[in-house]
């Protein structure tokens, strides 16, 4: 079974409007769970991280997320998208079951329209 | 003050050739990973090294060889190599321990031709 599933390859939003990516994920234990970012030709930084404390979770840049283990999602928000914002979005889990090594998902690019 | 930093940043070399990318971090970690990222983005785990000693060790090609000389530095070589080794290949470190998340490095990208 996929441990993560990011439900969108791909996110257009214009600047200004609220943007979500969608992430699932598959734990038989309780997970950590991650949102990396990568702008173009750069590395991956931590936007935030989720370690079974609150289950909303604010991270850099105005991003949240929210940990629902109902729906087994980690879903990322941000009320108002900037240009700069535009880049490619990685949820990750890491779990007992998966060695607590970092899982990535496939990713999610988001463009943001003027 | 990179906190981890991989070198080169690009690498171009031909087939059959035997390349090294070097990493350090001086977050003071304890675990350094190893991560390729193929050309439709993907990232996965290739090694993971806690003080020095190997804990993760995925279906890589034997061509590929993780070098620990001490827990501040990862170095990946790879012999042999052949164009599907093209790809981003990112160093991370991270405390050890459940629940941590990884820092990365900017990545070095590979060019096999």
């Amino acid at each position: 079974a996929q441990s993560v599933t990011q439900l969108d390859s791909h996110v257009s939003v214009s600047e200004g409007t609220p943007v979500l990516l969608r992430c699932n994920y598959s734990s038989s234990y309780s997970p950590s769970l991650f949102w990396y970012v990568q702008h173009p030709n750069k590395g991956l930084q931590l936007l935030l991280k989720y370690t079974s404390a609150a289950t909303l979770v604010k991270g850099i840049n105005g991003f949240e997320a929210e940990f629902k283990k109902s729906e087994t999602s980690f879903h990322l928000t941000k009320p108002s998208a900037h240009m700069s914002d535009a880049a490619e979005y990685y949820c990750v889990v890491s779990s007992r079951e998966y060695g607590n090594k970092l899982v990535f998902g496939a990713g999610t690019i988001l463009r943001v329209k003027s | 003050d990179t906190a981890v930093s991989q070198t080169p940043k690009y690498l171009v070399t031909q087939m059959g050739n035997d390349k090294s990318i070097k990493c350090e971090q001086n977050l003071g970690h304890d675990t350094m990973y190893w991560y390729k990222q193929d050309s439709k983005k993907f990232l996965k785990i290739m090694f993971s090294y806690n003080n020095k000693e190997l804990i993760i060790n995925e279906t890589v090609p034997n061509r590929f060889s993780p070098k620990s000389p001490d827990k501040a530095h990862l170095n990946l070589h790879i012999n042999s190599l052949e164009l599907g080794d093209s790809a981003v290949y990112f160093c991370a470190s991270s405390p050890f321990g459940e629940y941590t998340e990884a820092f990365f490095g900017q990545g070095t990208r590979l060019t096999v031709v």
